[in-house]
This record gives C-alpha cells, sequence and structure tokens, in this order.
C-alpha cells in the first residue's frame, strides 16, 4: 500500500495476556517508529529502528514491552502481561531516514479489561 | 531538558480567517528540527510542515507558515484563510540530528473552525 498499514486496527484484551501490534511501513523508508497516545501521557516515544542499527529502546516504559523489525521491513511491538495502564492508542510512523518528515499510520487503540 | 509547549488546548476561529497555533521549545542542542503535525477525529497524524533549526527562512507549505524566532525558541504555526476541514487537533514536535529524528511532542492545540 502506499501508507503505514497498522494492525489490528483495535484490540481489547484481558489483564495479563500477551498481545502484538504490527506495522507495515512505507516500502523502502529505513527509519521505523513506535509511539503511544494517551489521554493522561500525550504523545510518547517508545522506540525507534533505523536501518540495520542497534534499535533506540530509550522510550520502553518497562520489560514487558519489546518490539523487533525483520528484514528491515514490517515490525512488531509486543506487550507481555498486559495491564490496564496500557490502554492506549499505539501508532506506528516511517521516513525515508532520520531527520525527516514522518508519516504515520492509522494506530492500533488497544484496550485492557 | 528537552521539551516542547503548546499553551493553548483549544482555539476558535472563524472560516476564512487566519489563526496562529503556539509553540515554544527547550532545548541546549543546535543541531534540531521542528514539525508540525495534524489529527483529525480520524486519528491518523498527518505531516504539515518542517523547519530544520539552521533554515534562514520561515518555511511555507501552502496555507500553512511557521514563524521560526530561534532566539525565542518559538515556533509557531499559521494558517491562513481557515476552512471547516482545518478543525482538528495539532501537535508542534522537535526532533534532535544525533538521535535519528524521533520526535518530542507538545501537549497539541485543538482548533475549532466555526461556520
Amino acid at each position: 500500500g502506499a501508507g503505514v498499514s497498522q494492525s489490528p486496527s483495535n484490540k481489547v484484551t484481558e489483564k495479563g495476556k500477551d498481545v502484538e501490534l504490527r506495522c507495515d511501513p512505507i516500502s523502502g523508508h529505513t527509519a521505523l517508529y513506535w509511539y503511544r497516545q494517551s489521554l493522561g501521557q500525550g504523545l510518547e516515544f517508545l522506540i525507534y529502528f533505523q536501518g540495520n542499527s542497534a534499535p533506540d529502546k530509550s522510550g520502553l516504559p518497562s520489560d514487558r514491552f519489546s518490539a523487533e523489525r525483520t528484514g528491515g521491513s514490517v515490525s512488531t511491538l509486543t506487550i507481555q502481561r498486559t495491564q490496564q495502564e496500557d490502554s492506549a492508542v499505539y501508532l506506528c510512523a516511517s521516513s525515508r531516514e532520520g531527520n525527516t518528515e514522518a508519516f504515520f499510520g492509522q494506530g492500533t487503540r488497544l484496550t485492557v479489561v | 531538558a528537552q521539551k516542547i509547549t503548546q499553551t493553548q488546548p483549544g482555539m476558535f476561529v472563524q472560516e476564512k480567517e487566519a489563526v496562529t497555533l503556539d509553540c515554544t521549545y527547550d532545548t541546549s542542542d543546535p543541531s534540531y528540527g521542528l514539525f508540525w503535525y495534524k489529527q483529525p477525529s480520524s486519528g491518523e497524524m498527518i505531516f504539515l510542515i518542517y523547519q530544520g533549526s539552521y533554515d534562514q527562512q520561515n518555511a511555507t507549505e501552502g496555507r500553512y507558515s511557521l514563524n521560526f524566532q530561534k532566539a525565542r525558541k518559538s515556533a509557531n504555526l499559521v494558517i491562513s484563510a481557515s476552512q471547516l476541514g482545518d478543525s482538528a487537533m495539532y501537535f508542534c514536535a522537535m526532533s534532535f540530528y544525533n538521535q535519528g529524528g524521533k520526535l518530542i511532542f507538545g501537549q497539541g492545540t485543538e482548533l475549532s473552525v466555526k461556520p
């Protein structure tokens, strides 16, 4: 597709379950970012991938959060043992390279019940 | 500390008028970029405009212009000739050249355009 694609668009999960969120960036974009948007915290950076470099994980809030990017393309954000405070919209973005404008997906709305 | 501040939680503007959305930032790093994004109720973040810290001219993109005052550390967004479709949340954001482009966002300003 032409834009950043995220799936699922909505996810409801029970507290304590693991979830996987997927991001398919724009073809040819080397940089990929994950952000979280919640009412209380606003927009927060989570993790950044650039080519084959080690990812910048400085924004991950706890060790329950992890992400990988396979083949320099698709990325998966995994949240283990979900908590209610994990409820938020998770946004993925990609850019041609770091420090250029980022294009965002529609987001995944995660609700932990 | 690196921080973006948007002091206007909500703004109203009459259709066809111009509006300025405020953004100030705090950093001691000389190499950075400033961005504005629009987020309609559909949730998607739409890139509007970019200003580099070394750019001499203010950035413009159609009806959007960025009023960059480096000494005052401000990067206000000006929307000319407002349209009903401009009603949305607007976020100011900053990135640093040595940090790969990850964005720090402000709290956002909700703009409502009145007919």
